[in-house]
């Protein structure tokens, strides 16, 4: 079945630092790939999407990129702020239903 | 962006009742509901998905005689944990998608979610 794996967190930063938090996953076809982020006290919000093979997804700073050939979807942003401070999740679509991985907590200090 | 509220945030219960969490769009027709289960430390688990005035369809493993869901309008799903247990206790969230002035929203948007506590 589908599945989504991502790094386990805690993840700790200092401000201006480079973040990468992995993310892996196994689908049949061709799916949708999401992350998503929550800040403390608030729902999930979309932060950025790639709907095909070697799509880039960018938002605030935050990119990924579908990797097909190593099924990833690795996210990244090259100088965080104490503001990112929030749980990432990746995720798949499977039709209209979303499959999530188990979320990573990133925590930057100032 | 479109809103999505739940109702209420935390609710604690005793063992045997039962217990409802309102899940509401703000500002758009939600044609379609979702209704995520989240443990610690753990990913969102889709429970279900509703469609507006009809069943839901619950994932297997989801009892659906314990996770009752009703979908009876275009702004608001319910989710009700009927004779609650402490194995019931966890966080549960809903999403939707649906649309608004002609425009379609594909994406799904998140609620707040609910910690639910069963003693």
């Amino acid at each position: 079945g589908n599945s989504v794996t991502q790094m386990e967190g805690p993840v700790t930063l200092s401000e201006e630092a480079f973040l990468t938090i992995n993310c892996t996953y196994t689908a049949t076809g061709y799916p949708s790939l999401f992350w998503y982020v929550q800040y403390p006290g608030e729902g999930l919000q979309l932060l950025l999407k790639a709907t095909k093979a070697d799509d880039k997804g960018s938002n605030k700073g935050f990119e990924a990129t579908y990797r097909k050939e190593t099924t990833s979807f690795h996210l990244e942003k090259g100088s965080v702020q104490v503001s990112d401070s929030a749980v990432y999740f990746c995720a798949l679509s499977s039709g209209n239903k979303l499959v999530f991985g188990a979320g990573t907590i990133l925590r930057v200090k100032s | 962006g479109a809103v999505v509220s739940q109702h209420p945030s935390r609710v604690i219960c005793k063992s045997g009742t039962s217990v409802k969490i309102e899940c509401r769009s703000l500002d758009f027709q939600a044609t379609t509901m979702f209704w995520y289960r989240q443990f610690p430390k753990q990913s969102l688990m889709l429970m279900a998905t509703s469609n507006e005035g009809s069943k839901a369809t619950y994932e297997q493993g989801v009892e659906k005689d314990k996770f009752l869901i009703n979908h009876a309008s275009l702004t608001l799903s319910t989710l009700t944990v009927t004779s609650a247990h402490p194995e019931d206790s966890s966080f549960y969230i809903c999403s939707a998608i649906g649309t608004s002035g002609g425009v379609s929203y594909n994406e799904q948007f998140f609620g707040p979610g609910t910690r639910l506590t069963v003693l």
